[in-house]
């Protein structure tokens, strides 16, 4: 069983908003603001999409957003895109004992 | 642009011990502030953080390995390596090395994997 939860999939159509989300506990997402978001197509090396918690890489299309509230971490894709299937996982720091943790990955499917 | 490879053996019997490299290119290993470390994904399930090492060769792991892992520099080789002993079954997996970005201005480990290699599948077989 993974720290951090996530949905196991969400589904969506071109063009539309989705929100994915991450919840942890005050140990780690709720105490720090080091969340970070990957994007994973199976065969290939994770992507990294936000960091901090809504911090993107150069590079990373702006459709992607991350944002916090409590102990849970969201990650929002706005018009979305058929290469935007793939798998998404969160991370936080969480805690000098822990230090790193996943979350199990969402699975999105592109409809 | 930094590059990450993994290389070691597709095949590991149960109870040994898991050996893998990370070849960096693009960048040395040794001239900044970075962590370098080891993720793993399991057939079917999501990511694991397995540990990272300092530029300057401090290390931490996952306290749920258990001490099982070692992870050390070869800054000669720009290389990393992991150690994974008394492998099972449940060690089978993808090994992907990465390198840990930097914390705001840059000075301070950042908890988050910005480069990554393609990843390596080991099995362990009984």
């Amino acid at each position: 069983q993974s720290a951090l939860t996530q949905p196991a999939s969400v589904s969506g159509s071109p063009g539309q908003s989705i929100t994915f989300s991450c919840t942890g506990t005050s140990s780690d997402v709720g105490s720090y603001n080091l969340v970070s978001w990957y994007q994973h197509h199976p065969g290939k090396a994770p992507k990294l999409m936000i960091y901090e918690g809504s911090k993107r890489p150069s590079g990373v299309s702006n459709r992607f957003s991350g944002s916090k509230s409590g102990n849970t971490a969201s990650l929002t894709i706005s018009g979305l895109q058929a290469e935007d299937e793939a798998d998404y996982y969160c991370c936080s720091y969480a805690g000098s004992s822990t230090l790193v943790v996943f979350g199990g990955g969402t699975k999105l499917t592109v409809l | 642009q930094l590059q990450l490879q993994e290389s070691g053996p597709g095949l590991v019997k149960a109870s040994e011990t898991l050996s893998l490299t990370c070849t960096v290119s693009g960048g040395s290993i040794s001239s900044s502030n970075y962590y370098w470390g080891w993720i793993r994904q399991p057939p079917g399930k999501g990511l694991e953080w397995i540990g990272s090492i300092y530029y300057r060769g401090s290390t931490y792991d996952n306290p749920s390995l258990k001490s099982r892992v070692t992870i050390s520099l070869d800054t000669s080789k720009n290389q990393f390596s992991l150690n994974l002993s008394s492998v099972t079954a449940a060690d089978t997996a993808v090994y992907y090395c990465a390198r840990e970005g930097l914390y705001g201005s840059g000075s301070k480990r950042g908890y988050h994997f910005d480069y990554w290699g393609q990843g390596t599948l080991v099995t362990v077989s009984s």
